[in-house]
């Protein structure tokens, strides 16, 4: 199975901060990666696909980047409505996996 | 209006079965791969399995810890997806989401459309 490992597993951050998520693969995925976002109580919603992909009617403060192993989710600035878990995901093997998740809360 | 809906879940004795439903609509459902993917409490996201439309074989993927127990079916008629969960454990306790890609169909890329889920607890 690949291993999708998330640093870190949470943060704290003012409104406004750029926020920063990494996100590694133990083997190579290519850009099969995906993020999703969790509000408490809530179903995931796909914010990211193929690494680097905004899905329609995501904020562009939200972004994507990496292939191979090593991917980044950034939010450029940090608002009040992004507290969440955020996790990763590969689509290039069965099992799909999971990174453990990092929780963004507000400084 | 596009939507999965779950259904069937509940309080069940380790070593009892329960089936969830995941009722589905605004979409063509007998195109879809569709997933179950489960939340234990206060943990992550585990991807349970998946079922591919008939036109690709209508298969079935499992996650190791359920495979041989759980059994994930469709009726198209119904636009329905199934789980069959048989000789539960405690660990099996969990939010279970039912969840396929819409925009992208006839894969399981991309999860973009998401019921609100089911919590099934396992538990004497």
């Amino acid at each position: 199975d690949i291993q999708m490992t998330q640093s870190p597993s949470s943060l704290s951050a003012s409104v406004g901060d750029r926020v920063t998520i990494t996100c590694q693969a133990s083997q190579d995925i290519s850009n099969y990666l995906n993020w999703y976002q969790q509000k408490p109580g809530k179903a995931p919603k796909l914010l990211i696909y193929d690494a680097s992909n905004l899905e329609t009617g995501v904020p562009s403060r939200f972004s994507g980047s990496g292939s191979g192993t090593d991917f980044t989710f950034t939010i450029s600035s940090l608002q009040p409505e992004d507290i969440a878990t955020y996790y990763c995901q590969q689509y290039d093997n069965l099992p799909r996996t999971f990174g453990q998740g990092t929780k963004v809360e507000i400084k | 209006e596009v939507q999965l809906v779950e259904s069937g879940g509940g309080l069940v004795k380790p070593g009892g079965s329960l089936r969830l439903s995941c009722a589905a609509s605004g979409f063509t459902f007998s195109n879809a791969w569709m997933s179950w993917v489960r939340q234990a409490p206060g943990k992550g996201l585990e991807w349970v399995g998946r079922i591919k439309s008939k036109t690709d074989g209508g298969t079935t993927d499992y996650a190791a810890p359920v495979k041989g127990r759980f059994t994930i079916s469709r009726d198209d008629s119904k636009n329905t997806l199934y789980l069959q969960m048989n000789s539960l454990k405690t660990e099996d306790t969990a939010v279970y989401y039912c969840t396929t890609g819409f925009v992208v169909a006839a894969t399981d890329w991309y999860f973009d459309l998401w019921g609100r889920g089911t919590l099934v607890t396992v538990s004497s």
